[in-house]
């Protein structure tokens, strides 16, 4: 049972680079989810999907970009990364919008 | 605006003792409120919620609509429960957390 899969687990980053966070679920779940951890800050809504081809904001989404192309895949892509975008990633996935499923995470320093 | 306020960032608590993690929120709604644990190397995971009134791992929490509480309770501490914690809300097709209790039971 994979679950939730992010990749990668680490990276760091130049400012400037920019990279995609790969998120990818085998439960067949419509809703999926992008959060950022930062210390102290508990976790930050980023991107959420209630379905393929949908996509909508959190409460973070600058400088963040999201697809749903297919039910599995929600990739988030960080573009000219800056180093207020270090921080923990996580994936998430429901089903229905209740229980969430979490990925491992995505350690991601932006030197 | 919808918020999810856990007041302490850590709790110390010795084995076998009362252990209560507090969580306020607010909602314009009618929210489902749950809790969420991340133990050591561990992906963050459901631990309860409201709507299902079930006692997971001896933890039992009560919505409190009145004081927009969803307290996390154990009546005796066991040094695996050491974790962190989370008060989560959904609503929206959104979920809100809180910034999360850091739980250490000494033995």
């Amino acid at each position: 049972n994979a679950g939730v899969t992010q990749t990668p687990k680490f990276r760091i980053l130049k400012i400037g680079q920019s990279m995609t966070l790969q998120c990818t679920q085998d439960m067949n779940h419509n809703y999926m989810y992008w959060y950022r951890q930062d210390p102290g800050m508990g976790l930050k809504l980023i991107y959420y999907s209630v379905g393929a081809g949908i996509t909508d904001k959190g409460e973070v989404p600058n400088g963040y970009n999201v697809s749903r192309s297919t039910t599995e895949d929600f990739p988030l892509r960080l573009e000219l990364a800056a180093p207020s975008q270090t921080s923990v990633y996580f994936c998430a996935s429901s089903l229905s919008g209740e229980k969430l499923f979490f990925g491992s995470g995505t350690q991601l320093s932006v030197l | 605006a919808q918020r999810v306020t856990q007041p302490e960032k850590l709790l110390s608590v010795f084995k076998g003792a009362p252990v209560e993690l507090k969580c306020n929120y607010s909602y314009s709604g009618s929210p489902e409120l749950f809790w969420y644990v991340q133990y050591s190397r561990q992906r963050l995971q459901l631990l309860l919620r409201h709507i299902s009134r079930e006692s997971i791992k001896g933890f039992t929490a009560d919505l409190n609509k009145g004081e927009t509480s969803f307290h996390l309770k154990k009546p005796f501490a066991q040094e695996e429960d050491s974790a962190m914690y989370y008060c989560a809300l959904s609503g929206g097709n959104q979920f809100y957390f809180g910034t999360g209790t850091s739980l250490t039971v000494i033995p």
